[in-house]
Order: structure tokens, then C-alpha cells, then sequence
């Protein structure tokens, strides 16, 4: 119930090209999905999140989407470029977990230039 | 602002030394975690606070693990005695709930147990 199943475990993409990361919930009570962007010897930061009353969210480059009927959410980066190079990870909070986050497993996605 | 302040960046020791990791939430912040990463178990959630008081420690591993946060501005976790399946990237995170639902993550530390 409390799981986040992040696909795929690693990425690559061609510059300019779009990478898509997948999520799936369980746990219908959660009501903050986030996306994390990790770099190497850093600690994640969030990069964009979406709370299930709207079924897009879209910062520059960065979109999700969201579908809540089937309990999956994804991000999708639109001309993807060498910079972007890092690990994302998605995540779920809310419901009686409060501020417990759950986190999915990673995705290394990597940029080829 | 300074970020989420964690210290030492480094550690390592040896099995059976008690270790100690440290922890400075962003001011203004009202929750802290403590998570543990691994490249087999991903991130894990240990430990996290509200107000100072702990709220879910279902994450801990075992008896050797413990936390605590004396006061809004610090929290520490201790290992003792540390073991080297202890070995991994210690990140402590903070959130201002008043301002949404982000947290945010320290430098981490990465802890070597030999």
C-alpha cells in the first residue's frame, strides 16, 4: 500500500531527444506527488510536483502527467540535454502518512551529447 | 539561507565504534528526516520529527540506531556500535509546513564502516 514503483532503472536518451520517467501508486490517499533531481555527491532537490486535482503540470522543459484513475504519474523532459544528466526519483506523501514521503527507486538517466 | 547543514560530510570508522552524524535544518523549518541511501535499498526513510518530537521511527533498523532533536535547530543520529553493512549516504531533510510540502535535503553524509 505504501509502495512507489518508479521505471525504468536507467535512461539514455540523445540530446534533444524526450525522457520519460513512470510512477505508480497504491496508497489512494496520498496527495503530493514530487519529482527529485539528484546529482552525484548531492542530496535530491526537488524539481517539479502535482497534487491529483490537475492531471498536467509543466515547468520549462519539465511536465507531469497525472492520472489519477490509474494511480500512475509521469515526467517527462522535453529537450533533454547533457545537463540533465542525474538520477530522479518520484515520490508520494499525504493521507495518514502526513509529511512521511515514500520514495520510488531512482531512474539514472543520462543525456548523450 | 544556508540550506539543510549536515557534518561531518565524511566518516570512517571502524566496526563497533559508536558514530554520530549531524543535522541543521533550514530556520523557520518544523520538520526534519533522517534517510539512509544505498544503491541496493534506494532511499530509505529512518527517522522523521515534527516540532521536535518524533512521530514515526519505523524506518530505524535496529536498537543500534537512534536519534534524537534536543531543539528546533539540530538533531543528531547515532550508530552504536556500527556494523559495515552500516556503510552508506546518511541525508538529513527539512520542511516548513506552512509553505507547502517540499523538502530539503542536506549534502549528506557518506559513512564508511570498515
Amino acid at each position: 500500500q505504501q509502495q512507489v514503483k518508479q521505471s525504468p532503472q536507467s535512461l539514455i536518451v540523445q540530446k534533444g531527444g524526450i525522457s520519460i520517467i513512470n510512477c505508480a501508486y497504491e496508497n489512494t490517499a496520498f496527495d503530493y506527488f514530487p519529482w527529485y533531481q539528484q546529482f552525484p555527491g548531492k542530496g535530491p532537490a526537488l524539481l517539479i510536483a502535482i497534487r491529483p486535482d490537475v492531471s498536467e503540470k509543466k515547468e520549462g522543459r519539465f511536465t507531469i502527467s497525472f492520472n489519477k484513475s490509474a494511480k500512475q504519474f509521469s515526467l517527462h523532459i522535453m529537450d533533454s540535454q547533457p545537463g540533465d544528466s542525474a538520477t530522479y526519483f518520484c515520490a508520494a506523501s499525504g493521507g495518514t502518512g502526513g509529511f512521511k514521503t515514500i520514495f520510488g527507486a531512482g531512474t539514472r538517466l543520462f543525456v548523450k551529447a | 539561507d544556508a540550506g539543510v547543514i549536515q557534518s561531518p560530510r565524511h566518516e570512517v570508522t571502524e566496526m563497533g565504534q559508536e558514530v554520530t552524524l549531524r543535522c541543521k535544518p533550514i530556520s523557520g523549518h518544523n520538520s526534519l528526516f533522517w534517510y539512509r541511501q544505498t544503491m541496493m535499498r534506494g532511499l530509505e526513510l529512518l527517522i522523521y520529527f515534527n516540532n521536535n518530537v518524533p512521530i514515526d521511527d519505523s524506518g530505524m533498523p535496529e536498537d543500534r540506531f537512534s536519534a534524537k532533536m534536543p531543539n528546533a535547530s539540530f538533531s543528531t543520529l547515532k550508530i552504536q556500535p556500527s556494523e559495515p553493512r552500516d556503510s552508506a549516504v546518511y541525508f538529513c531533510a527539512s520542511i516548513n509546513h506552512g509553505a507547502g510540502d517540499t523538502q530539503y535535503f542536506g549534502p549528506g553524509t557518506r559513512l564508511t564502516v570498515l
